[in-house]
Formats: structure tokens, C-alpha cells, sequence
């Protein structure tokens, strides 16, 4: 079964204290790995997209990266405004209902001053 | 910034009642999407539409409907509606663009079914 595992749950860092959020993943044909960011009662908003295992995009603070069966998010001296839950998703390798996205649970990230 | 809007934001009524949730986007998107979020759980995907005319059910099942008379607006529509009904509703677009496709989320509307 097609599946996204975010670990951990929660995670609480201090204000530049660096960290990584993971993001596993099982599908067949893998055709592109989505990094979003939620903020509370608002919808995800987008950061990445990575499609090939070795690729990896930057924003900011932020790096995502991608191997054959997970994802990172690693996060740089993280600072209070990086608080939020971050999303990942997949898109699977078929036609129909099947292309669309497949959602893991999320990590929430606090960042203490 | 993504100009997508969902009214209202939050909604509480009584069971039995009929709801629209509306959805509405000013990019031009093609594509356009209902989600459901309960909290600590994943967005699962309860109904989509390729275009005008077109809608699609998701990979959760929903007693919701939808419609899509025109490019910008997706409304969702509960006939009767009821306590497990309760939870976070989103709407997004996209641009046909296969698999570099990105969602664009609106803010959503919070339904609370008493």
C-alpha cells in the first residue's frame, strides 16, 4: 500500500539550534516529492518540489533533500517565525484519481526565542 | 501570493442542515481540489475536477458533492449534514502542468456539525 511516514510527530528546538524532519515514503513510481508548510487555521503553503533521488532545493533556511525511499527537511538555525507543521506528499507514477497527491501527518515544528 | 478563497471560514450548525462550502480562484487553474484535514491526521482527498464540467471523487469517501459550472468557483455541497461531517475542509488549485504540478491552498472552512 502507497504510504508517507513523517517523524517525528513534534519537535521543539531552541532558536538556532540546527535540525532534520523526515519524510519516508512507499509508492510505486515515485513522480515527485512536495514540501509544504502549515500555519495554524491557514492551508499548506508550498516550499519544494524534488523528483530524482540526489536532488536537492534551498530556501532560505531550509534544504530539502531526496534518496529512493525518504526525504529531509533540514532546517539552519532555525529561528520562532519557522514554527509551523510541515507537510510532505507524493505524487504516484498513474493516471486518474490515482496521480493525485498522498499526504503524511506532518511534523510540527516550535522554535523557542 | 495564491488567490484562492474559501467562505465561510468557520461554520456551526445544527445536524440535518444543507451547507455550501464555497471555493473560489482568480489564477485561471484547470485543476481544482476539496480536502479534508482532521487534526494530527493527513489531508485525504475527497473531490477534484480536471475543467468546467468535470468532477472527480477522491480516495476518501465523502457524502459531499461538488460542481464546477465555472473555471473559478468549486463549491461543496453537504444535502444533510451531520456530526461526523465535523472537521477542516480545503480547497486548492492547480495549473495542468503534470507532474510539476503545485497545489495552491485556500484557508479553509472549519465545519462543526452539532
Amino acid at each position: 500500500e502507497d504510504q508517507v511516514t513523517q517523524s517525528p510527530e513534534a519537535l521543539r528546538l531552541q532558536e538556532g539550534e540546527s535540525s532534520s524532519l523526515n519524510c519516508s515514503y512507499t509508492v510505486s513510481g515515485l513522480r515527485g516529492l512536495f514540501w509544504y508548510r502549515q500555519d495554524p487555521g491557514k492551508g499548506p503553503e508550498f516550499l519544494f518540489t524534488l523528483y530524482s533521488a540526489g536532488e536537492e532545493k534551498e530556501k532560505e533556511r531550509l534544504k530539502a533533500t531526496l534518496t529512493k525511499k525518504e526525504s529531509f527537511l533540514h532546517i539552519t538555525a532555525p529561528k520562532p517565525e519557522d514554527s509551523a507543521t510541515y507537510l510532505c506528499a507524493v505524487r504516484r507514477n498513474y493516471g486518474g484519481s490515482q496521480g493525485n497527491l498522498i499526504f503524511g501527518k506532518g511534523t510540527k515544528l516550535s522554535v523557542k526565542p | 501570493e495564491a488567490d484562492i478563497y474559501q467562505t465561510p471560514r468557520y461554520l456551526v450548525i445544527g445536524t440535518g442542515k444543507k451547507i455550501t462550502l464555497e471555493c473560489s480562484q482568480t489564477m485561471g487553474h484547470d485543476k481544482m481540489y476539496w480536502y479534508q484535514q482532521d487534526p494530527g491526521m493527513e489531508l485525504h482527498l475527497i473531490h477534484y475536477s480536471y475543467g468546467v464540467n468535470s468532477t472527480e471523487k477522491g480516495d476518501l469517501s465523502s457524502e459531499s458533492t461538488v460542481s464546477r459550472i465555472r473555471t473559478e468557483h468549486f463549491p461543496l455541497t453537504l444535502e444533510s449534514a451531520r456530526p461526523s461531517h465535523t472537521s477542516q475542509y480545503l480547497c486548492a488549485s492547480s495549473e495542468r502542468a503534470g507532474s510539476r504540478e503545485k497545489l495552491f491552498f485556500g484557508s479553509g472552512t472549519q465545519l462543526s456539525v452539532l
